[in-house]
């Protein structure tokens, strides 16, 4: 079975400071990974995915994802936030192949960013 | 494009009574997933279906909880009878295929007095 880990529930930072939100996964087999954000009474949006390939990974409004699969990791990084940035962050992952369709999640992050 | 659409966004009701949430894929999706979302459990998978049939339901929590997907466009998520603790905010989400992202509706927040 799969697991996902988000290490901190709240991470509160300034304004154009840097920030890096922890995901840890367990599986037994190789993996898919997701890194979504959900801003206030929306849904979740993807902000980007690891399917195969390089492991640091490009998404939308500058964040970036870097697969460690040695320490099974996949934070979630931006060099400078914004007020915008602040919502909820979600790790998931699914397996490759097999059930791959299931998506488990993390319990989320909470980003504030303050001026 | 309109993205997946959920409808209605708030449902308040007294326990006893039949809810029914209803959801639209996005056009050309063949994957369509029921997720409920509480602060206690964080999102969990109710249902799947692929092609509009059922594959996976082991998450959908009791015999109260039922989902049908009658055609490409179209899904529902009853509740029957409802229960204080059933709410929760009830997100629809839709993909291409297998492994593909899955895209998520606003939801529908689900208050049982």
């Amino acid at each position: 079975a799969q697991s996902v880990t988000q290490l901190d529930s709240q991470v509160p930072v300034f304004e154009e400071a840097p920030v890096e939100l922890r995901c840890n996964y367990s599986s037994s087999v190789s993996v898919y990974l997701f890194w979504y954000v959900q801003y206030p009474n929306q849904g979740l949006q993807l902000l980007l995915k690891y399917l195969s390939g390089s492991t640091l990974v490009k998404g939308i409004n500058g964040f970036e994802a870097e697969f460690n699969k040695s320490q099974t990791s996949f934070h979630l990084r931006k060099p400078s936030v914004h007020i915008s940035d602040t919502a909820e962050y979600f790790c998931a992952v699914s397996d490759v192949g097999g059930s791959n369709y299931k998506l488990t999640f993390g319990k989320g992050t909470l980003l504030t960013v303050n001026p | 494009d309109a993205g997946v659409i959920q409808s209605p966004r708030h449902e308040v009701t007294e326990m006893g009574q039949e809810v029914t949430l209803r959801c639209k894929p996005i056009s050309g999706h063949n994957s369509l997933f029921w997720y409920r979302q509480t602060m206690m459990r964080g999102l969990e998978l109710l249902i799947y279906f692929n092609n509009n049939v059922p594959i996976d339901d082991s998450g959908m929590p009791e015999d109260r909880f039922s989902a049908k997907m009658p055609n490409a466009s179209f899904s529902t998520l009853k509740i029957q009878p409802s229960e204080p603790r059933d709410s929760a905010v009830y997100f629809c989400a839709s993909s291409p295929h297998l492994g593909q992202p899955q895209h998520f509706g606003d939801g529908t927040r689900l208050s049982i007095l």
